[in-house]
């Protein structure tokens, strides 16, 4: 199975600051037939089901602001949030969509300093 | 509009049996693979099964095989999934999902979630 490694288990950031977070996959998740990363972002608040905001690793879903942003490839990949919303407090997964079993990462908690 | 809505949930004692359900709507169910994921209290997401668009194919995650079973019944539009010799730690909400794509690109479908609870 692919082990999705995120970092770190939870992050405090002042409202208006940037956050960062990070994930690894234990293999390449870069499908080369289409150069395509099979890496998915979620965000989850509570009592609420899972939020998709990127496929492909970096492409954006319809709706999702601007200030959320997807890089990497490979095994490295970054969720980026530039500037800190209230809204944001949620915990954010990583998952990797390239072979099953289609394992997430641990999630990390991201809350307001 | 999609909608996913899972039902059966419920509190079941350790080596019991339930049966989830979930009923879909606002789309062409019998077009999409669709999937089962879970989340135990205060842990982490976890893919637990799929299913293919005729039910011919089905995977599922280490933790589960030869426990769970999952099927379709694309003429009601709904997806199931049978959990036998239930375990403390199969608690956790159930979320049927799927991905509107023709690829696995991320799950942008969700139901609400039911609740499973193992205990005695």
């Amino acid at each position: 199975d692919i082990v999705m490694t995120q970092s770190p288990d939870s992050l405090a950031v002042s409202l208006g600051e940037r956050a960062t977070i990070n994930c690894r996959s234990s293999q390449s998740v870069l499908y080369s037939s289409n150069n395509k990363n099979y890496l998915a972002w979620y965000q989850q608040k509570p009592g609420q089901p899972p939020k998709l905001l990127f496929t492909w690793a970096s492409t954006r879903e319809s709706g999702v602001p601007d200030r959320f942003s997807g890089s990497g490839s490979g095994t490295d990949f970054t969720l980026t949030i530039s500037s800190l919303q209230a809204e944001d407090v949620a915990v954010y997964y990583c998952q990797q969509c390239y072979t099953t079993p289609y394992t997430f990462g641990r999630g990390t908690k991201l809350e307001i300093k | 509009e999609v909608q996913l809505v899972e039902s059966g949930g419920g509190l079941v004692q350790p080596g019991g049996s339930l049966r989830l359900s979930c009923a879909a709507s606002g789309f062409t169910f019998s077009s999409h693979w669709m999937h089962w994921v879970r989340r135990a209290p205060g842990r982490g997401l976890v893919w637990v099964s799929r299913i293919s668009t005729d039910g011919s194919s089905t995977t599922y995650a280490d933790s589960v095989r030869g426990r769970f079973t999952i099927s379709r019944d694309n003429a009601k539009n709904t997806l199931f999934l049978q959990m036998n010799s239930l375990r403390a730690d199969d608690t956790a909400v159930y979320y049927c999902a799927y991905y509107s794509s023709s690829v696995p690109t991320g799950f942008n479908h969700w139901g609400q979630g039911t609740l499973v609870t193992v205990s005695s």
